[in-house]
């Protein structure tokens, strides 16, 4: 099992606001580490959605955003839109394991 | 454009080892550190390991210590990923990926099956 925890899947409608949460311990993201997302749609290379917890880098929509609250994070997609279909990972670092990645979730939109 | 281009698909037998390779344009490849990342089918992502592409250090993954080497040609821009005695479940997709503070780029990834 992973590090970090992320619902398997989430649903939405085009237009609604879903999100994606990613829980992990104190060793973790409790641990000060900053949280990163990546998007990666099927058959293709994860691309950077979020970094440091909340940065958007150039190109990436302001409809998605990220947060980070003591041992969680969470990354929100609002106006919903049927490219946003994709696996979404978020990833962070932990004292023993250095590089952690949480289990991936599915994002369709109905 | 920053880019980072992988070595074709590869079929090996149990017990074998594979060596990918990642060759890096764009950029001063001695500036940022290149790490390994594999995706088995419908799985996660998994870190393995990563090099500091400057002076050649290592870091490895605990489960992949001792299978796994991560090298590098400076005089090609190119990382190399090497894992040895290969099993049915090192089949996956092999990345590897530039870490500027996370990972910014990534390859196209390389599949590795691993079939008698």
């Amino acid at each position: 099992q992973s590090v970090l925890t992320q619902p398997p899947s989430v649903s939405g409608d085009p237009g609604q606001r879903v999100t994606i949460s990613c829980t992990g311990s104190s060793s973790n993201i409790g641990a000060g580490y900053d949280v990163h997302w990546y998007q990666q749609l099927p058959g293709t290379a994860p691309k950077l959605l979020i970094s440091g917890n909340s940065i958007r880098p150039s190109g990436v929509p302001d409809r998605f955003s990220g947060s980070k609250s003591g041992t969680s994070a969470s990354l929100a997609i609002t106006g919903l839109q049927a490219e946003d279909e994709a696996d979404y990972y978020c990833q962070s670092y932990d004292n023993s394991l250095y590089v952690v990645f949480g289990g991936g979730t599915r994002l369709t939109v109905l | 454009q920053v880019q980072l281009v992988q070595s074709g698909a590869e079929v090996k037998r149990p017990g074998a080892s594979v060596k990918v390779s990642c060759k890096a344009s764009g950029y001063t490849f001695t500036t940022y550190a290149m790490h390994w990342v594999r995706q088995a089918p419908g799985q996660r992502l998994e870190w393995m390991g990563w090099i500091s592409a400057g002076n050649g250090d290592t870091k490895y993954s605990q489960k992949f210590q001792g299978r796994v080497t991560i090298t590098r040609d400076t005089s090609a821009s190119t990382v190399y990923m090497e894992l040895s005695s290969l099993r049915s479940e090192d089949t996956a997709v092999y990345y590897c990926a530039r870490y500027v503070v996370p990972f910014d780029t990534w390859g196209q990834g390389t599949l590795v099956t691993v079939s008698s």
